[in-house]
């Protein structure tokens, strides 16, 4: 059965620190992975990957892929209290017709709390 | 350009009773797929749409069911409600035009059963 473990399950930082959030896969037809960042409903996207050892960068967001292990991180440097929400990991997978955006495995998730 | 979006953004039904919830996708996009978020499951697939067609389905009773439209708005059916169903429904769109392309959600429909 495909599953997308996230870890930790919650996180309590203060301002300024550095995080690392983990999401582990075990899908058949990966196609690619997805971060997002949930803050009251909507996930907002942050990153897709789906090449291994090539880093995503977005301000002090950053992310990883490494499809050999199966495993991807998320890094989110000098947090700030606005970075406070839960973080999503996805995995899409499903058959290989083209162009299709297959249907997205998530985990439970990481809720992060940045205390000021 | 307009995010997706869905109607109602909240609904309390009775048990036994049906509901309709509605998604329009950013303009362009042809796919939709909607999710079910609970705080014990998470957020899980129910179906995809694409160009009026269902490609992939999750693993939900036959009691939810959906269907697209020709301009790809989406609507999606849960017929004999349960409380189990109470939840927030997500809808996410995307181009579908290349591999891989990043979905984009809706602000969502909470759904309460009593």
């Amino acid at each position: 059965e495909d599953k997308v473990v996230q870890s930790p399950l919650s996180l309590v930082v203060h301002e300024g620190d550095t995080v690392t959030l983990n999401c582990s896969y075990e899908v058949t037809n990966f196609r690619s992975l997805l971060w997002y960042k949930q803050e009251k409903k909507a996930p907002t996207f942050l990153f897709m990957l789906t090449s291994s050892g090539i880093e995503k960068k977005s301000g002090r967001l950053s992310s990883i892929l490494d499809k050999k292990e199966l495993f991807s991180i998320l890094n989110i440097t000098a947090t700030q209290t606005g970075d406070s929400a839960v973080y999503l990991c996805a995995v899409e997978a499903g058959v290989n017709y083209g162009g299709s955006q297959g249907n997205l495995i998530f985990g439970k998730g990481t809720k992060l709390s940045v205390k000021p | 350009k307009a995010g997706v979006t869905q109607t109602p953004r909240y609904l309390i039904k009775t048990r036994g009773q049906q509901v309709t919830l509605s998604c329009s996708p950013i303009s362009g996009h042809r796919s939709v797929s909607w999710y079910q978020q609970t705080p014990g499951q998470g957020l899980q697939f129910l179906f995809e749409y694409f160009s009026e067609t269902q490609r992939n389905k999750g693993n939900f009773p036959g009691r939810f069911s959906g269907r697209q439209f020709s301009n790809s708005r989406s609507e999606m059916n849960v017929s004999t409600l349960e409380l189990g169903d109470s939840a927030l429904y997500l809808c996410a769109s995307s181009s579908a035009v290349i591999r891989g392309t990043e979905a984009f959600f809706g602000q969502g429909t909470r759904l309460t059963v009593v």
